[in-house]
């Protein structure tokens, strides 16, 4: 139980479609985070919400690049005519208090492969 | 802009032994969280340990600890009494105090040998 579902777990799409992730917190947690973790790197942060709101957004984010979350509760991560360079995981992870106070908790990812 | 530098991409361990992974960073803040975690092939990252740069004690989960060298911006991860489940990637990340965003190092693949 990770805590997050991400669904597709996998992806394959065409250059220049459109594909959209979503992310569900299995319980209410007010923060939520996108990240995006590319071959042989580590993750790195796209956007943040605290509930419907979002608060802050990487340059990573193009304009092609949107998130939404509209209740409060689920959130979708959807990229515009996607490109060869946008093939990476994307993870979804959450605020944790279980640890302490500011651990992220992570999803599985959504894996987007762009042909 | 802080960053994280894993210097071993690779790294390998007999099952029962100890081994040492190697985190730098780079931040001039005084408030900080530093941290480890671990991604197994195809699974989720999920949370080994956690330091607060205010803490001089280093931190402890049971076969897992660190060495936190503050002025040395050193942050190491040692594993004891290694097991076939602990081959993974490793990533060490820091996260500034009142910041929300983690900045991750690259990464070090651990091998465990039966």
């Amino acid at each position: 139980d990770t805590g997050v579902s991400q669904d597709p777990r996998h992806k394959i799409t065409k250059r220049g479609q459109n594909v959209t992730f979503r992310c569900d917190p299995i319980s209410e947690h007010n923060r939520l985070y996108w990240y995006r973790q590319t071959l042989g790197q580590g993750p790195e942060f796209l956007t943040y919400f605290q509930n419907e709101a979002q608060l802050e957004k990487s340059r990573l984010l193009s304009d092609r690049f949107s998130a939404e979350r509209p209740k409060g509760s689920f959130s979708t991560l959807e990229i515009q005519r996607t490109e060869q360079g946008d093939s990476a995981m994307y993870l979804c992870a959450y605020r944790d208090r279980g640890f302490g106070a500011n651990v992220l908790t992570f999803g599985a990812g959504s894996r987007l492969t762009v042909l | 802009a802080q960053t994280v530098t894993q210097s071993q991409p690779e790294m390998s361990v007999q099952e029962a032994e100890t081994v040492t992974l190697s985190c730098t960073y780079d931040t001039s803040e005084s408030d900080y969280y530093l941290f480890w975690y671990k991604q197994p092939p195809s699974r989720q990252m999920i949370l080994v340990i956690r330091q607060e740069a205010y803490k001089q004690q280093n931190a402890t989960e049971n076969r897992f600890s660190v060495n936190f060298q503050k002025a040395a911006k050193s942050f190491s991860l040692k594993i004891s009494d290694s097991q076939l489940g602990d081959a993974a990637m490793y990533f060490c990340a820091y996260r500034k105090g009142g910041s929300e965003k983690l900045v991750f190092g690259k990464g070090t693949k651990l091998t465990v040998n039966p």
